[in-house]
């Protein structure tokens, strides 16, 4: 799988748009980009995946780059409780390939 | 639906004792798996299963055995514990890795401390 590179944290203010990005610059045709976060040592959540094409649920929004190597995850309008650390992961779809690669992620904290 | 559950929570252990950590998961997931956090570190796979009855190694198996006798139970074993296996253990369910429908289920994590 693809490596991933996150900066280690970012600040954001309650109610501004946050923006995490995440480089994948080895990413191949297959791999699919997942975003998982983990509020203060709960169990990892996840949060949207994609492969080419924009995606949005109702818990944040996913751009991918046309070249798809790099991406960035976005939380439409913050709240304290989205502050967490974010894991941007990098996967290809094969059975067999069982794991989800957790780097060091970026820690998010939402600023009153 | 409880989802993912661990037990013990917390647990202290001294260096050579044995225990067993139990998953319990109750959304018919095919898949299910153990990690491992280490202070300030991501998520290590240690053992992982695609179906009842069947293990295998991740990243980081040593140390550690597991076993899958029911569908919805994922046990994970330290025979005897060492200081390194201090950490935070998570478990994890999911209906299969095929996508586009991946996604991994967490439970709360089990603390455990080997002094």
């Amino acid at each position: 799988d693809a490596k991933t590179t996150q900066p280690p944290s970012m600040d954001c203010a309650e109610g501004r748009a946050a923006n995490l990005p995440c480089n994948h610059s080895t990413i191949s045709g297959n791999e699919y980009v997942y975003w998982y976060r983990q509020i203060h040592s709960q169990g990892p959540q996840y949060i949207i995946h994609g492969l080419k094409n924009n995606e949005t649920n109702e818990m944040a929004s996913l751009i991918i780059t046309e070249d798809r190597k790099s991406s960035t995850l976005i939380l439409p309008h913050a709240t304290l409780r989205d502050t967490a650390v974010y894991y941007c992961i990098v996967r290809g779809p094969n059975f067999g390939n069982e794991k989800l690669t957790f780097g060091t992620g970026t820690r998010l904290t939402i600023i009153p | 639906n409880a989802g993912v559950t661990q037990t013990p929570k917390f647990r202290v252990l001294k260096t050579g004792q044995s225990m067993t950590l139990l998953c319990a998961q109750d959304m018919n997931h095919e898949y299910m798996y153990w990690y491992r956090q280490d202070p300030g570190m991501g998520l290590r796979l240690i053992h992982y299963s695609v179906g009842e009855g069947t293990t295998a190694k991740g990243e980081v198996p040593d140390g550690y055995n597991v076993s899958r006798l029911k569908k919805q139970n994922f046990l994970l074993g330290l025979e005897s514990a060492a200081p390194s296996q201090t950490s935070v253990y998570f478990c994890a369910s999911s209906y299969s890795t095929g996508v586009p429908s991946y996604e991994q289920y967490f439970g709360p994590g089990t603390r455990l401390t080997v002094t």
